[in-house]
């Protein structure tokens, strides 16, 4: 199995530009995960889906964000306007879901935003 | 919602035991889960504890008490490939419409010396 995929690896680019950072899950998987990461304020959810609905989107920062996932095997996070604070790891995770179970998410490789 | 503290940074010798503690305050619980991170890598699962006691794997175990909110995770015989951060993260149970949500604590970096 390839992982969680996730594209680009790296994004530079000036504030007020759109960003859209794309994933694939791993295949069966049914939930998916959108992550931010720094140093000041660690690993967030921003937004998770199940079944490809948004379940918990309370973590998306503005209105500034949005994500969308149109069938099982794609998502999409979008940033419009991008503003330096934005400068993060992106991470996408995926996992199974339902009963019980461990059900570990499993994590892309991120795509590391810098926005000048 | 979910409070989870665990200490910033931790120091050890190659060869030697570390515990890595964590603990808790969650309005509903169903699961703590142990995550390894590599600098510039993504985070791994390691371990997942739902009922109370010790899960051992390998090297690595992992401690549960859920009436004080309280979890460690044990490393032994330290390797230098084991500096790494290392995340605790705890599952909420009270979650409507499905899903494995997951709140992280903001990791503890661990750094093994000889």
């Amino acid at each position: 199995d390839a992982g969680v995929i996730q594209s680009p690896r790296h994004e530079v680019t000036e504030m007020g530009q759109e960003v859209t950072l794309r994933c694939k899950p791993i295949s069966g998987h049914n939930s998916l995960f959108w992550y931010r990461q720094t140093m000041m304020r660690g690993l967030e959810l921003l937004i998770y889906f199940n079944n490809n609905v948004p379940i918990d989107d309370s973590g998306m920062p503005e209105d500034r964000f949005s994500a969308k996932m149109p069938n099982a095997s794609f998502s999409t996070l979008k940033i419009q306007p991008s503003e330096p604070r934005d400068s993060a790891v992106y991470f996408c995770a995926s996992s199974l879901s339902g009963g019980a179970g461990v059900y570990e998410q499993y994590f892309g490789p991120g795509t590391r935003l810098t926005v000048t | 919602g979910q409070n989870i503290d665990q200490p910033t940074e931790m120091t050890a010798t190659e060869g030697a035991i570390v515990q890595i503690n964590c603990t808790y305050q969650t309005s509903g619980f169903n699961g703590l889960f142990w995550y390894q991170q590599h600098a510039g890598e993504a985070p791994t699962f390691l371990s997942y504890n739902v009922l109370d006691g010790l899960e051992e794997k390998g090297r690595f175990s992992s401690f549960l008490s859920r009436s004080k909110g309280y979890s460690y995770l044990l490393l032994k015989e330290l390797q230098m490939k084991d500096s790494a951060s290392y995340l605790c993260a705890v599952r909420d149970r009270h979650h409507t419409g499905g899903g494995n949500k997951l709140t992280f604590g903001t990791g503890t970096q661990l750094k093994v010396e000889l």
